[in-house]
């Protein structure tokens, strides 16, 4: 089992329409990142996190450290949203290799 | 400012071969990671760099695969010789170092390799 799962896996919806994606994690962390991947092209970041809320224009990503979970939102879509949205953590010092543990990813397409 | 920049985008070589990816971090970035992707799996911490010296590299698969960063700056990672299995796309990323304070990391475009 990964220790970073996130749901969906795949997301399809209509312009405009407020989307949510999902990062659980099972271990202590010090900090979580969202990525995004466009296809064919490299990974660019949007949030990183280590309590509360953060937002950027129509993103907003928000953690609760308790409950070990992150969202990710998007209000207002678009087209040019559609990505690959990618969850990865950074584990507390001591607790495994100094580099990110990658969720799977969520793969979103947004329709005109 | 120049983001991370790895070379080249895409190899395509031989099983058997022998493939050199480049990586050049931005400026001032003392910590440097590799990371790899294979089909169908999540992204993979390979190995991390602070400075010149190799800080983490609980991730290398094998001893196929050599990564070095003479100097501190750009870093190469070799896979002598490749496998079938070594297919993927191979990820750099940068970041500032501040101590334990996390900092934001920031990633090149990759490389795609393809043994065939």
């Amino acid at each position: 089992k990964n220790e970073v799962e996130q749901s969906p896996q795949n997301l399809t919806a209509q312009e405009g329409e407020f989307i949510t994606i999902n990062c659980s994690y099972s271990v202590g962390i010090s900090a979580l990142h969202w990525l995004q991947q466009h296809p064919g092209g490299g990974i660019v970041s949007l949030f990183m996190l280590s309590s509360g809320k953060k937002k950027h224009g129509r993103l907003i990503a928000t953690i609760n450290i308790q409950e070990k979970h992150s969202s990710l939102h998007i209000t207002a879509s678009h087209p040019r949203d559609s990505a690959v949205y990618i969850c990865a953590v950074r584990l507390h010092s001591g607790g495994g290799a100094d580099g990110l543990t990658f969720g799977k990813g969520t793969h979103l397409i947004i329709q005109p | 400012e120049a983001g991370v920049t790895q070379f080249p985008s895409h190899s395509v070589i031989e099983k058997g071969q022998t493939v050199t990816l480049r990586c050049d971090p931005i400026s001032g970035h003392d910590n440097l990671y590799w990371y790899r992707r294979v089909m169908g799996k999540e992204i993979k911490f390979l190995l991390h760099f602070v400075k010149e010296s190799k800080q983490d590299e609980s991730g290398m698969p094998n001893n196929r695969f050599l990564a070095e960063r003479t100097g501190g700056t750009y870093s190469t990672l070799k896979v002598q010789p490749a496998e079938l299995e070594d297919s993927g796309v191979y990820f750099c990323a940068s970041s500032q170092d501040r101590g334990r304070v996390n900092t934001e990391a920031f990633f090149g475009q990759g490389t795609r390799l393809t043994v065939v």
